[in-house]
């Protein structure tokens, strides 16, 4: 399998414009994680989804980030309006529930607004 | 919610050394606590786990030890080699939700 694909990789964009990341999780995974990584704040948890259902979103800084899955294959993580505050790296991962519990990580997503 | 608390957050040792990072939890439900290794630009990649019915579990240079009582549970590397340097995370879990440490960033100098 090609492990956890997400894109972009890198994004640049100016504070107030929409930021979209995507991720395509590996095949036959049922659980998908967001997490956001910064210097200061660690790896944080925003939300996961089992079978394509939002289970925690509890992690969500506010209202201006949403996340979808509207299939087993495809997941979006959306900012709207976009701050500084929010440069980070933003990691998709997944697992399935036969399995001892591993996350596997895709290869980030570097946000930078300017 | 669990929150996990990790130490040190830098560690430099010599090549051949050992090297110990640990990490206290708060909820005494969490019952999986994995250890991920991230290299620079990559995601985070497990490297063991243990489960809260274990006390210590080893792999080849790796090992990590459970004290459920304390609430503490530590990795140990063993003979520590220039390619062991990484960010270290450790992390606990409830029910599929995986809550990380703030990682330790391990050099190994040759």
């Amino acid at each position: 399998d090609a492990g956890v694909i997400q894109s972009p990789r890198h994004e640049v964009t100016e504070m107030g414009q929409e930021v979209t990341l995507r991720c395509k999780p590996i095949s036959g995974h049922d659980y998908l994680f967001w997490y956001r990584q910064t210097m200061m704040r660690g790896l944080e948890l925003l939300i996961y989804f089992n079978n394509n259902v939002p289970i925690d979103d509890s992690g969500m800084p506010e209202d201006r980030f949403s996340a979808k899955m509207p299939n087993a294959s495809f997941s979006t993580l959306k900012i709207q309006p976009s701050e500084p505050r929010d440069s980070a790296v933003y990691f998709c991962a997944s697992r399935y529930t036969g399995s001892s519990g591993e996350l596997f990580f895709g290869e980030g997503s570097r946000l930078t607004v300017l | 919610g669990e929150n996990v608390e990790q130490h040190p957050s830098t560690l430099s040792v010599q090549e051949g050394d050992s090297a110990v990072i640990k990490c206290t939890y708060s909820d005494s439900a969490s019952n999986y606590f994995p250890w991920y290794k991230q290299e620079l630009g990559k995601g985070p990649q497990l490297i063991i786990d243990i489960r809260s019915n274990v006390g210590e579990k080893k792999d080849q240079r790796i090992a990590v030890t459970l004290n459920k009582t304390a609430k503490h549970f530590s990795l140990h590397i063993t003979e520590t080699q220039p390619e062991d340097s990484a960010v270290y995370f450790c992390a606990a879990s409830k029910r599929g939700k995986l809550i990380f440490g703030q990682g330790t960033e391990l050099s190994v100098k040759p």
